[in-house]
């Protein structure tokens, strides 16, 4: 069964600093991999979409990578910002119909201090 | 346009009473999702919808959870005798194509903050 872990749990860095968001997953099958990313007691609002042939997505300072031979996806972004302040998810979307058909990381909870 | 919509905010019931939350996605989407996410934890997928019928099911933890969506817009979660475990934020997301697009992103509504007493 699909299996999504997220690293760091928590994060917090300076003002400026760039900085990397790690997610890993367990069966390659995907159909695409998603960012989110989530205030608190908010919804999630989705932030890079990568698609399956696909091995980045850019919008604004965020760049999220995938590998999927090596289940793997990066988020960089860069200069952060304190409004950056939140928790980021990344979910897989299988393709495998007997299995769950959206599975989320945990989470990694960035904290930037101005 | 509006986006995802999900009442009540809040819902506090006690243990053993019947619940219902809605959803009214984005006006034409044909996909909708639930999941269910408890503290510190991402949400958990319960079941999604491809128009009117429910495509997958395999989230839905037990008979007590069932889902509708008759008109193929609006879609009530419904759960039978609560029990305390229940307790956890539902969300609800919708998506223009569901799978028939794979560049298709959901868009969440806030939640339903579910309490079981």
């Amino acid at each position: 069964k699909q299996e999504v872990t997220q690293i760091p749990a928590a994060l917090s860095v300076p003002e400026g600093e760039n900085l990397v968001l790690n997610c890993s997953f367990t069966d390659s099958a995907i159909y695409n991999l998603q960012w989110f990313r989530q205030d608190p007691g908010k919804g999630l609002t989705s932030l890079l979409l990568i698609q399956s042939s696909q091995r980045e997505q850019t919008s604004g300072r965020l760049n999220a990578s995938l590998d999927k031979s090596s289940g793997r996806s990066t988020l960089y972004i860069a200069a952060s910002q304190p409004g950056d302040s939140a928790t980021y998810l990344c979910a897989v979307m299988n393709l495998k119909t007997s299995y769950d058909k959206v599975i989320f990381g945990p989470g990694t909870s960035l904290s930037v201090i101005p | 346009g509006a986006g995802v919509s999900q009442t009540p905010s809040n819902k506090v019931t006690e243990k053993g009473k019947y619940v219902e939350l809605r959803c009214d996605p984005i006006s034409g989407h044909t996909a909708l999702y639930w999941y269910r996410q408890s503290l510190g934890q991402g949400p958990e997928f319960l079941i999604y919808f491809q128009g009117t019928g429910a495509a997958d099911d395999s989230g839905l933890p037990n008979d007590r959870f069932f889902a509708v969506r008759p008109e193929g817009s609006v879609s009530t979660l419904k759960i039978q005798r609560t029990e305390r475990g229940d307790s956890a934020v539902y969300l609800c997301a919708s998506s223009l194509l569901g799978l028939a697009g794979d560049t298709d992103t959901q868009y969440f509504g806030p939640g339903t903050r579910l309490t079981v007493l």
